[in-house]
């Protein structure tokens, strides 16, 4: 069974510049979540998507950044403008909706760094 | 709001002994998920060991067991026979049982040496 893939692994742009992030999470996986990890500590999350609607987004800078799931199968997390302090792992991860619900899988993550 | 706290920023152990990674948990829910992830430097998080809160028995997985006091709100991971692939950051985390997202500690960096 295929793991949940990200692109691009690594990304450095300059302050004030937009990035973006995609996702696919496990197949069948209907709950998708990205996660911000700075270094030196413990992913934080961004937004949770049931399908393709927002379960919680309370942790999402929104003024700069945004995500989608349209289809409900992948996502698209973008930052715009980027700061220096958005420099971090962003991680996406998705669970199932039956058996093993209650697991979250993560992917290898994207790094960003914002110079 | 559900808090999990890793009081030891670093540990290490010498191959083939063991080593206990401490982990505690606030939370006035009943029902609730515990997990250890396991980070190496690649960053991916690897699912190391899950416990569901209603089960007494302590969860095992080949070398990996933990020690789960409920009351106590205490979730710690026991690494047996450690091996130098075991070095990596080790994530406590809570969920609770209606799926809101993943609560996670600051970490622990566990240390292998030969």
């Amino acid at each position: 069974e295929a793991g949940v893939a990200q692109s691009p692994r690594y990304k450095i742009i300059e302050k004030r510049q937009s990035v973006a992030f995609w996702c696919n999470p496990i197949s069948g996986h209907a709950t998708l979540y990205w996660y911000q990890q700075i270094l030196g500590q413990g992913p934080k999350l961004l937004i949770q998507f049931q399908n393709n609607g927002v379960v919680d987004d309370s942790q999402l800078p929104k003024d700069r950044f945004s995500a989608e799931r349209l289809k409900g199968v992948d996502s698209t997390l973008k930052i715009q403008p980027a700061k220096l302090e958005d420099s971090a792992v962003y991680l996406c991860a998705s669970s199932s909706s039956w058996g093993e619900r209650n697991t979250i899988y993560f992917g290898e993550g994207s790094w960003l760094t914002v110079v | 709001a559900q808090t999990v706290t890793q009081s030891q920023p670093e540990m290490s152990v010498q191959e083939a002994e063991t080593v206990t990674l401490s982990c505690t948990y606030d939370t006035s829910e009943s029902d609730y998920y515990l997990f250890w992830y396991k980070q190496p430097p690649s960053r991916q998080m690897i699912l190391v060991i899950r416990q569901e809160a209603y089960k007494q028995q302590n969860a095992t997985e080949n070398r990996f067991s933990v020690n789960f006091q409920k009351a106590a709100k205490s979730f710690s991971l026991k690494i047996s026979d450690s091996q130098l692939g075991d070095a990596a950051m080790y994530f406590c985390a809570y969920r609770s049982y209606n799926n809101n997202d993943m609560r996670f500690g600051a970490g622990t960096r566990l240390t292998v040496k030969p």
